[in-house]
């Protein structure tokens, strides 16, 4: 596609219900990142994908997140039994490839709200 | 360790004046330096980024930022400042790994009054 496409746009969940969220980067770009914004602060990393790889998950910030990417391409980031501190805009970036070089395209995100 | 810092929460200035946004930054390596907008409930937009080459880079809409290696800044500037510039800035560095993960300042609010 033309750019990074994100779904849903906006989810509210009841605390301790799971959801997902979806980043379908633009075609050809191997590199996916995830990043988290919660309310008035920076981004944080998640994870990162090199094909449908993880190399580094490091900053999941608990065993509730976990993330995949199948055929290189579309990515699923899940959140169990979701707490409100999970509240947040979640964003996807792909790149060409792994590397500062290539440059980042972002997704509009998704606004997480756990009520 | 990679870190960014925004030491400006907020930045305001008038119209038609100069702006500048601060970054200061601290990697073991070489910096790979990014500045990005954000507008309400849009995603991040590009402005522009330091790789090598020229300290002075030049990104969109009028926008350019000053790479002071011995300052270890990015400051963001402008010449002269539209209410249309008003929204969250974000200074970002990807040198740390080779891989491009990128750390993000805490971002700094500009506003541009009319």
């Amino acid at each position: 596609g033309a750019g990074v496409s994100q779904s849903p746009s906006n989810k509210v969940t009841e605390k301790g219900k799971d959801v997902e969220l979806r980043c379908d980067p633009i075609s050809g770009h191997t590199a996916l990142y995830w990043y988290r914004q919660r309310l008035g602060q920076g981004l944080e990393f998640l994870i990162y994908f090199q094909g449908n790889s993880a190399p580094d998950k490091s900053g999941l910030p608990s065993d509730r997140f976990s993330a995949e990417r199948t055929g290189g391409s579309v990515s699923t980031l899940t959140i169990q039994r979701t707490q409100q501190e999970d509240s947040a805009v979640y964003l996807c970036a792909s790149s060409r490839s792994s590397g500062a070089k290539a440059g980042y395209t972002f997704g509009s995100g998704t606004r997480l709200t756990v009520v | 360790a990679q870190s960014v810092a925004q030491p400006e929460d907020q930045v305001n200035v008038a119209e038609g004046n100069p702006l500048t946004v601060k970054c200061t930054y601290s990697v073991s390596g070489n910096p790979y330096l990014f500045w990005y907008v954000q507008y309400p409930n849009r995603g991040l937009q590009f402005l522009l980024k330091y790789i090598t080459g020229d300290n002075l880079v030049k990104g969109s809409y009028g926008f350019e930022a000053e790479f002071n290696k011995s300052q270890t800044s990015f400051h963001l500037k402008k010449p002269s400042a539209l209410v249309s510039d008003s929204a969250l800035y974000f200074c970002a560095e990807a040198g740390g790994t080779s891989y491009g993960k990128l750390t993000f300042g805490q971002g700094t609010i500009l506003t541009v009054h009319p």
